[in-house]
């Protein structure tokens, strides 16, 4: 089984915090894809990697960075955390058999 | 800008009743269509896509492109069914596009 960790079940930051959430998979997979999960709004696209080092901007990239150093490794970073970036973000790998997601970090920022 | 819509925020039925979560898509081309559910406490996890055209779960999907519609249809829903339901396409990329979501409840 493709595993997607993310390191974070749940997190509180405070407004104007630099927040990283980290998402790791252990299948070798080249996609890896941030969206945040909202009531009412689904799932929106925040960034995502087609590859190490390489970034791509989804539908809602403003406020957020990533950095994708390691193949495994796909971290989503808040440069300066508001309170409108309080959400349940998911972290997907993308395998032969389509998307496996990570468990999710609920953040709220106060 | 490509969309895929799901109109129902909540579907409520009885056990055993049948279920049919819409799902439309906006893409003219030749769309890859997901349905995605999560259940309470689990991770999003892909229940079916349309170019497997396989039955999960007793769930079954059929595209149907003068309709621009992916709807999921269940002949007789169980209460392990209650969960939240995403529609999503892809196109020319890997990127997928969510719908809003419908969450199914399905009562004893």
């Amino acid at each position: 089984d493709v595993k997607v960790t993310q390191s974070s079940r749940y997190l509180v930051k405070r407004t104007g915090e630099k927040v990283f959430l980290e998402c790791v998979q252990d299948m070798d997979h080249e996609n890896m894809f941030w969206y945040r999960q909202d009531p009412g709004l689904g799932l929106r696209l925040i960034y995502f990697s087609y590859d190490v080092k390489m970034k791509e901007k989804g539908d809602i990239p403003e406020g957020y960075s990533v950095s994708r150093e390691k193949k495994e490794r796909f971290s989503l970073i808040l440069e300066s955390a508001s309170t409108n970036q309080t959400s349940m973000y998911l972290c997907a790998s993308e395998g032969n058999y389509g998307y496996t997601f990570g468990s999710g970090t609920r953040l709220t920022v106060v | 800008a490509q969309r895929v819509t799901q109109p129902e925020k909540l579907l409520s039925v009885f056990k055993g009743a049948p279920v049919e979560l819409k799902c439309n898509y906006s893409y003219s081309g030749s769309p890859e269509l997901f349905w995605y559910v999560q259940y309470s406490r689990q991770r999003l996890q892909l229940l079916l896509r349309h170019i497997s055209r396989e039955s999960i779960k007793g769930f079954t999907a059929d595209l149907n492109k003068g309709e621009t519609s992916f709807h999921l249809k269940k002949p007789f829903a169980q209460e392990e069914d209650s969960a939240m339901y995403y529609c999503a396409q892809s196109y020319n990329t890997d990127k997928l596009i969510f719908g809003t979501g419908t969450r199914l409840q399905v009562f004893p």
